[in-house]
């Protein structure tokens, strides 16, 4: 069964709107929860790692007030999408880790987010 | 740094084996991965090996390292049309941080 959901899959809303994505981890207490984004074609970039009860670990070049990330319980964190633009339109997938580095990352399903 | 690599695509007759490789530059690896990717979904992790191991078999998926090289490789005994997609290697290096490569696009003949 899934060990990820996230939610919505799919959005599209008008630029200058806020958008939440949430992602929850269904099989285990998550620490740790990784947010990468993936432009059409390409592979998985890291945005942030989301971590539980402290500030989020942004990648360099990803801006933290644009992509705010909450990762208030060990089952659910959230990215918010602020005042999105088009170019901000991606597929955006998260994974939960089992709070050990080294085993794998279990990855959600993902949101495609379409701004127009 | 650390940089992954792979062919972008690769066509495979069903019912032969598909191979797909993966290079990597960085000798700080811990362990590698590999994802399947179908269209609009996420990533389904297919299995992973830690760097001390040379080989790892699951059913019809055959994992196989080269760590002189720095090279990966997945293969697909008896490629079926459900093998259709994307396949990420990945490779968890020593900064903890889990880095993707470009992906191969998995094409299967009838």
């Amino acid at each position: 069964g899934a060990v990820v959901s996230q939610h919505p899959s799919r959005v599209i809303c008008k630029s200058g709107t806020s958008v939440k994505i949430e992602c929850r981890s269904l099989d285990f207490q998550a620490t740790t929860m990784f947010w990468y984004r993936q432009f059409p074609k390409q592979s998985l970039m890291l945005m942030a790692t989301s971590n539980e009860g402290s500030k989020a670990t942004y990648e360099q070049g990803v801006e933290k007030d644009k992509f705010l990330i909450n990762h208030a319980s060990l089952t659910l964190s959230t990215l918010t999408v602020t005042s999105a633009h088009p170019e901000d339109s991606s597929f955006y997938i998260c994974s939960v880790g089992a709070g050990n580095s080294n085993q794998p990352q279990h990855f959600g399903d993902g949101t495609r987010l379409s701004i127009l | 740094g650390e940089d992954v690599e792979q062919s972008l695509f690769l066509s495979v007759r069903e019912g032969d084996s598909s191979v797909i490789n993966c290079t990597y530059t960085d000798s700080s690896s811990t362990y590698l991965y590999w994802y399947k990717q179908e269209p609009g979904a996420g990533l389904q992790l297919l299995t992973y090996i830690f760097s001390n191991m040379d080989m790892k078999q699951d059913q019809r998926l055959t994992v196989l390292l080269n760590k002189k090289d720095k090279h990966l490789s997945l293969r697909i005994a008896d490629t079926q049309t459900g093998d259709s997609a994307i396949y990420f290697c990945a490779v968890l290096f020593g900064n903890e941080k889990l880095t993707f490569g470009t992906g191969t696009r998995l094409t299967i003949i009838p």
